[in-house]
């Protein structure tokens, strides 16, 4: 069966210190792998997703990157954190291809902090 | 541009009562169209999935949705509310041909004894 690995739980960063999250997937090849940011009030937000290795597509202009290095490992990254970086970050999955009609896969998130 | 909107970011009812949830669509082009539940610090969960096949569609934990493309449409509902129903609750849209699923903004259900 299929997992999702998402990592650390919770996280505390001071302003303008770098950030990295890890995220990767068990059990599938060639996922379709997205982030997005929830932050209070305002729903979900997507952030990058990724079709295939080093394949990346940016939703939002801002603060953040994502690479893809493996099949089945989605990193997002920030050289510089700022305050409005601050959010639940959420790692999903669905099976490759543009069937959008599948369900995502959700990790268990991130809780990010920036003091 | 597609978009999903969410009346009302909070709803209470009383235990045992009728749950209704709104969410209406924007697309141009026939949607696929999703219910997820997220409780505190989890991430989100499928209730149930509308694609195509049925307007009415059951999900799970008694929730039911209806796909109204007339009134770009695709409440949830649930006829007798239960505590454990607590959570927050996103409608989401995605389309043929694309990868993004949008969601809306959220509603989180009160659930009083």
């Amino acid at each position: 069966s299929q997992t999702i690995h998402q990592w650390p739980a919770t996280l505390v960063q001071p302003v303008g210190s770098p950030l990295s999250l890890e995220c990767t997937v068990e059990g599938t090849s060639n996922p379709n792998l997205y982030w997005y940011r929830q932050a209070a009030g305002r729903g979900l937000q997507l952030l990058f997703y990724s079709v295939g290795i080093g394949q990346i597509s940016s939703e939002v202009p801002q603060n953040l990157s994502a690479s893809r290095p493996q099949d089945r490992q989605f990193i997002l990254s920030s050289k510089k954190l700022l305050l409005s970086d601050s959010g639940f970050y959420l790692c999903a999955w669905t099976p490759g291809g543009s069937a959008t009609n599948e369900k995502l896969f959700f990790g268990s998130g991130t809780q990010l902090s920036v003091l | 541009a597609q978009s999903v909107t969410q009346l009302g970011s909070h709803v209470s009812v009383s235990e045992g009562a009728l749950v209704l949830l709104r969410c209406n669509y924007s697309s141009s082009v026939p949607p696929y169209l999703f219910w997820y539940v997220q409780y505190p610090n989890q991430g989100l969960q499928l209730l149930l999935k509308y694609t195509s096949a049925a307007t009415l569609v059951k999900g799970i934990n008694g929730f039911e949705a209806e796909f109204k493309k007339s009134e770009t449409s695709f409440h949830l509902t649930k006829p007798s509310a239960h505590m454990s129903d607590a959570a927050e609750y996103f409608c989401a849209v995605s389309f043929t041909g694309g990868f993004k699923t949008i969601f809306g903004a959220g509603t989180r259900l009160f659930v009083k004894a």
